[in-house]
């Protein structure tokens, strides 16, 4: 029952260090999501992919890159990290292609990124 | 744009009923959402009502959608210190608004 698996949990980055975030989904879902979440400012869409193959930018991208790398592959990478981008990073999958979720998002447990 | 809005903070004795309001600016969502988040955790999805119905039932879960108003509740009958999250509601189709959540504290 894995559902949507975000590795790392945790990590602490250098200003200027690049890392890529992953996510997984086993669920055979169409569309995933990369969300922050900030103190005060509830989550805010980065990227997401309505279908494989596809990826649109959401409320705040810059500074993230991301890779739908086959359907149950998502990832999210931060070429040049900056204390801003100290956030909670929640990946979500929906069953609904276009981005049309049907009956909601799953979503991983969170990576905690903290850059110094 | 689409825009969800929540209050912040609530309340309530163990025992108590809560209600978690919202309101949501698009008229054309098909399903609106309750997310729950426990701390150190994801979101959960706690129910979904189709935005046909007004009320929807489930167990100590109560919710009510007023499209007139776009206003949609969560009630939590008899909160339980085990209710203690984030409320988070969401709208949209593609893809989700969530609001910024709403924060139960339940006081035994």
């Amino acid at each position: 029952n894995a559902g949507v698996t975000q590795t790392p949990k945790f990590q602490v980055l250098k200003t200027g260090q690049s890392m890529t975030l992953q996510c997984a989904q086993d669920m055979n879902h169409n569309s995933m999501y990369w969300y922050r979440q900030d103190p005060g400012m509830g989550l805010r869409l980065i990227y997401y992919s309505a279908s494989e193959g596809t990826t649109d930018k959401g409320e705040v991208p810059n500074g993230y890159n991301v890779s739908r790398l086959n359907k149950r592959e998502f990832s999210l990478r931060l070429e040049s990290a900056a204390p801003s981008q100290t956030s909670v990073y929640f990946c979500a999958s929906s069953e609904g292609a276009g981005g049309v979720p049907n009956y909601g998002y799953t979503f991983g447990s969170g990576t905690r990124l903290t850059v110094v | 744009g689409e825009d969800v809005e929540q209050s912040l903070f609530l309340s309530v004795r163990e025992g108590d009923s809560s209600v978690i309001n919202c309101t949501y600016t698009d008229s054309s969502s098909t399903y609106l959402y309750w997310y729950k988040q426990e701390p150190g955790a994801g979101l959960q999805l706690l129910t979904y009502i189709f935005s046909n119905m007004d009320m929807k039932q489930d167990q100590r879960l109560t919710v009510l959608l007023n499209k007139k108003d776009k206003h949609l509740s969560l009630r939590i009958a008899d909160t339980q210190t085990g209710d203690s999250a984030i409320y988070f509601c969401a709208e949209g189709a593609t893809p989700l608004v969530f609001g910024k959540g709403t924060r139960l504290s339940v006081i035994a």
